[in-house]
């Protein structure tokens, strides 16, 4: 079955680089969508992008720039990079998986919490 | 961004019960919405997408229906295990957005 799973420090300096890694069990990321969505402490989802299988991105306007993700296919593992973080960066992180475009996210991680502060 | 709007935030409802919750995104995104339901410290689990498909493994007392701007996901004969909150997810045009959510107790 497919699992998938965070990995990355859990505290992080304000205006460092947030580092995160989902590493991909029971599928190859050589096909379907790979994304990371976030939720603050008590609120609700938010997307940050995500990645085809291609090398494609897409990401999140709201972002300004600061995110990126990558593919590492001879790991079978996909990263986000947030820079210059504060603290409305702090939130549980989800790697999740889409089938297709159009399937909606139906494998999740269990998800990691980082919290920005110095 | 497409804006999408949840309603109620909270609902209260008894074990066999039938309850609707409604999602109304800012411009048509023809079908292309999900749900989920997500409970306390766990990542959210996909139960509809297209509106109105079913995801593998998910019981039919959940269904999905609209297009357009307006959604609604009803599940029928409530059961304790179904209190969590609810978000729906649009994936019409990038940024992909989700609702605020909807906490449903049992």
């Amino acid at each position: 079955q497919v699992q998938l799973q965070e990995s990355g420090p859990g505290l992080v300096k304000p205006s460092e680089t947030l580092s995160l890694t989902c590493t991909v069990s029971g599928d190859s990321i050589s096909s379907h969508y790979w994304s990371w969505i976030r939720q603050a402490p008590g609120k609700g989802l938010e997307w940050t992008g995500h990645i085809l299988y291609t090398g494609s991105t897409d990401y999140n306007p709201s972002l300004k720039g600061r995110v990126s993700i990558a593919l590492n296919t001879s790991k079978n593992q996909f990263s986000l990079k947030l820079s210059s973080v504060t603290a409305a960066d702090t939130a549980v992180y989800y790697c999740a998986r889409a089938r297709a475009h159009s399937s909606g996210y139906e494998y999740w991680g269990q998800g990691t919490l980082v919290t920005v502060s110095s | 961004d497409i804006q999408m709007t949840q309603s109620p935030s909270t609902l209260s409802a008894s074990v066999g019960d039938s309850v609707t919750i409604t999602c109304r995104a800012s411009q048509s995104i023809s079908s292309w919405l999900a749900w989920y339901q997500q409970k306390p410290g766990k990542a959210p689990n996909l139960l509809l997408y297209g509106a109105s498909v079913l995801q593998d493994g998910v019981p039919s007392r959940f269904s999905g229906g609209g297009s357009g701007t307006e959604f609604t996901l009803t599940i029928n004969s409530l059961q304790p295990d179904d209190s969590a909150t609810y978000y729906c997810q649009h994936y019409n045009s990038y940024p992909f957005t989700f609702g605020l959510g909807t906490k449903l107790e049992i």
